[in-house]
């Protein structure tokens, strides 16, 4: 099993550019997140899917949308970066509330 | 709304020795509680998943502890190796009742330095 996938896992964009994040999870777990992480402010919810079909805003949707793609696929895209969206983002995947959530690798995205 | 406290910020400790890493949480509604490891440029590590209806866990040298009552869990870290440096992330997911059911709220973190 890879676990948790992510790609890229490095982006430079312009401010105004915008791009996908991909994430996928091999283990047939139902619901997926996404995160970023930033120094100081520790690891915040963007976006979240509870199971396939559906989504919903976390603490800090602003700027981003997401698609759950299948049950194995979830995207976080930005349609005009700015450089407050700087950060390292990262996926998380779980089969249900009483068991381990696991994260990707990460994406370090840098936005000048 | 949930806050996650971890103490210390950062621990420095020599090879070889036992420590505490702490993890406070103010809402005692909680499904369960959850340690991760992240090394430096990675993503995180699970280490260890307490439910709320268990006291403890224990992994190798890792043992984590959960008082929900008073809010509080531990991570005992046994015989420390220079490969246990890393910071550690304590996460809880709160209960049902409340908006944030079920998404776990993060600490800060702990920087753990275990030098030789």
């Amino acid at each position: 099993n890879a676990g948790v996938t992510q790609t890229p896992k490095f982006q430079v964009l312009k401010t105004g550019q915008s791009m996908t994040l991909q994430c996928a999870q091999d283990m047939n777990h139902n619901s997926m997140y996404w995160y970023r992480q930033d120094p100081g402010m520790g690891l915040r919810l963007i976006y979240y899917s509870a199971s396939e079909g559906t989504t919903d805003k976390g603490e800090v949707p602003n700027g981003y949308n997401v698609s759950r793609l299948n049950k194995r696929e979830f995207s976080l895209r930005l349609e005009s970066a700015a450089p407050s969206q700087t950060s390292v983002y990262f996926c998380a995947s779980h089969r249900g509330y009483e068991y381990e959530q696991y994260f990707g690798p990460g994406t370090r995205l840098t936005v000048t | 709304k949930q806050e996650v406290t971890q103490i210390p910020a950062a621990l420095s400790v020599p090879e070889g020795e036992n420590l505490v890493l702490n993890c406070s949480f103010t809402d005692s509604a909680i499904y369960n509680l959850q340690w991760f490891r992240q090394d430096p440029g990675k993503g995180l590590t699970s280490l260890l998943l307490i439910q709320s209806s268990q006291r403890e866990q224990t992994s190798g040298r890792l043992n984590a502890s959960l008082d929900k009552s008073s809010g509080r869990s531990t991570l005992y870290i046994a015989a420390s190796q220079p490969g246990d440096s890393a910071t550690y992330l304590c996460a809880v997911r709160p209960g049902a009742g409340g908006t944030s059911y079920g998404k776990l709220t993060f600490g800060q973190g702990t920087i753990l330095t275990v030098h030789p």
